[in-house]
């Protein structure tokens, strides 16, 4: 049973549009997702999260918007540059109770390469 | 600013051995992680501890072992290892367990594990 979904396994896009990558979930105890970023042969890496409380975060060209009725989030990353090229993946936990607290459940990754 | 420190980096075994995965953090975090990443799966959790002297099993745990040595260590083991754990592993640490708000993981930079 997959928790959190990437439906998308690729996305291209070209040097300076906007890039966005979605995820959904299905259980709704989660409350906090995070978005990791993983280039080849490297450990994934940190990008942004959201809490449940709100339903948009920026840092810089990075922006995670998080829509809880529909369950669903997504990252924007604007204007896309091609070192941005890399394995993104959603994540999530739930802060209180059940089985999913203090664990990160991630979705499926989704492959970005932004041409020149 | 090592971070999160994986030995070894890449490892060939014959079905039927065992080898243990090490793992070390230098950022004095209390959470620790241990992830396998197959394709199409994203990241799977396999052992967690919240804390010194405490494990859990995560989504996947069968086949493994893990300890908690100290603070700064966590080791994976696989006692038989078999073809279905080929696999790239991931060791993960955070400052507290993950889903308080502003408490992300982080990674090493993978163990790549081949069973034949």
């Amino acid at each position: 049973d997959q928790q959190v979904k990437q439906n998308s396994p690729s996305l291209s896009v070209q040097e300076g549009r906007i890039s966005i990558l979605n995820c959904d979930y299905t259980n709704s105890m989660f409350d906090y997702f995070l978005w990791y970023k993983k280039y080849p042969a490297e450990g994934p890496t940190f990008l942004i999260s959201i809490s449940s409380i709100k339903d948009k975060n920026e840092d810089g060209r990075f922006t995670v918007f998080l829509n809880k009725s529909a369950k669903h989030l997504s990252l924007h990353i604007v204007p896309s540059q091609p070192g941005d090229s890399a394995v993104y993946f959603c994540a999530a936990s739930a802060r209180a109770g059940g089985t999913s607290y203090g664990k990160l459940t991630f979705g499926q990754g989704t492959i970005l390469t932004v041409h020149p | 600013n090592a971070g999160v420190t994986q030995t070894p980096k890449f490892q060939v075994l014959k079905t039927g051995q065992s080898m243990t995965l090490q793992c070390a953090q230098d950022m004095n975090h209390n959470s620790m992680y241990w992830y396998r990443q197959d394709p199409g799966m994203g990241l799977r959790l396999i052992y967690y501890s919240a804390s010194e002297g405490t494990t859990d099993k995560g989504e996947v745990p069968n086949g493994y072992n893990v300890s908690r040595l100290n603070k700064r260590e966590f080791s994976l083991r696989l006692e038989s290892a078999a073809p279905s754990q080929t696999s790239v592993y991931f060791c993960a640490s955070s400052e507290a367990v993950v889903g308080h708000q502003g408490t992300e993981a982080f990674f090493g930079q993978g163990t790549r594990l081949t069973v034949v």
